[in-house]
């Protein structure tokens, strides 16, 4: 069945420490993949997207990720957190084969602690 | 570029209020809108996709009697919620996508907090 999973539900991480948050997907074909940001009671914003070419992907607000097609991952990383990146991120697919809609993973829940 | 307002960001109001969403592209011309519902410490729930000039396709479940959705226009999509009830209490989000590739990221708005004594 076609999926998104974000295994992690929260990570507690430490200001200036690194930062990862894992997606991986199942899907037929190598769908579009996205990472949004929600801050609490606010709306999702776009952290950056991967549609085709290089693997490595720069996004705003410092963060980057990598698409690895042998493992359907695109894992989000940020090398030094800041407190204001205390919120929720979701990973996000659109797949390309069926032209279906947006899927999006459960979140991970980050904390930041001083 | 690419923002998505939405209006009102929170809304409080009798039980058989009917109360209205909308959702405007500022700054492109969005042929879709989505409306997801989002529950505390849950990920979003698509309830309808919104097409310029057209009905809204409707998931599984989402009654569109109780959800009417209408996009007038290529930066306006509205959610009424009619005759609201406690358990239509929730966090509501609008997207839109720029143009008509489908490969364009979706933005959203900045929700609304609907709250139904």
């Amino acid at each position: 069945a076609q999926s998104v999973t974000q295994p992690d539900i929260h990570i507690t991480v430490s200001e200036g420490a690194s930062l990862e948050l894992r997606c991986n997907y199942s899907y037929g074909a190598t769908p579009y993949l996205f990472w949004y940001v929600q801050s609490p009671g606010q709306g999702l914003q776009l952290l950056l997207k991967y549609f085709s070419g290089d693997t490595l992907v720069q996004g705003i607000k410092g963060f980057e990720a990598e698409f690895k097609r042998s493992q359907s991952s695109f894992n989000l990383r940020k090398p030094s957190v800041h407190w204001s990146d205390a919120a929720e991120y979701f990973c996000a697919v659109f797949p390309t084969d069926s032209w279906g809609k947006l899927q999006f993973g459960a979140g991970t829940q980050v904390v930041v602690t001083p | 570029g690419a923002v998505v307002s939405q209006h009102p960001s929170r809304v409080i109001c009798k039980s058989g209020t009917s109360v209205k969403i909308e959702c405007r592209s500022l700054d492109f011309q969005a042929t879709t809108m989505f409306w997801y519902r989002q529950f505390p410490k849950q990920s979003l729930m698509l309830m309808a996709t919104s097409n310029e000039g057209s009905k809204a396709t409707y998931e599984q479940g989402v009654e569109k009697d109780k959800f009417l959705i209408n996009h007038a226009s290529l930066t306006l999509s509205t959610l009424t919620v009619t005759s609201a009830h406690p358990e239509d209490s929730s966090f509501y989000i609008c997207s839109a996508r720029d143009g008509t590739v489908l490969n364009q990221p979706q933005h959203f708005g900045d929700g609304t907090r609907l709250s139904i004594l």
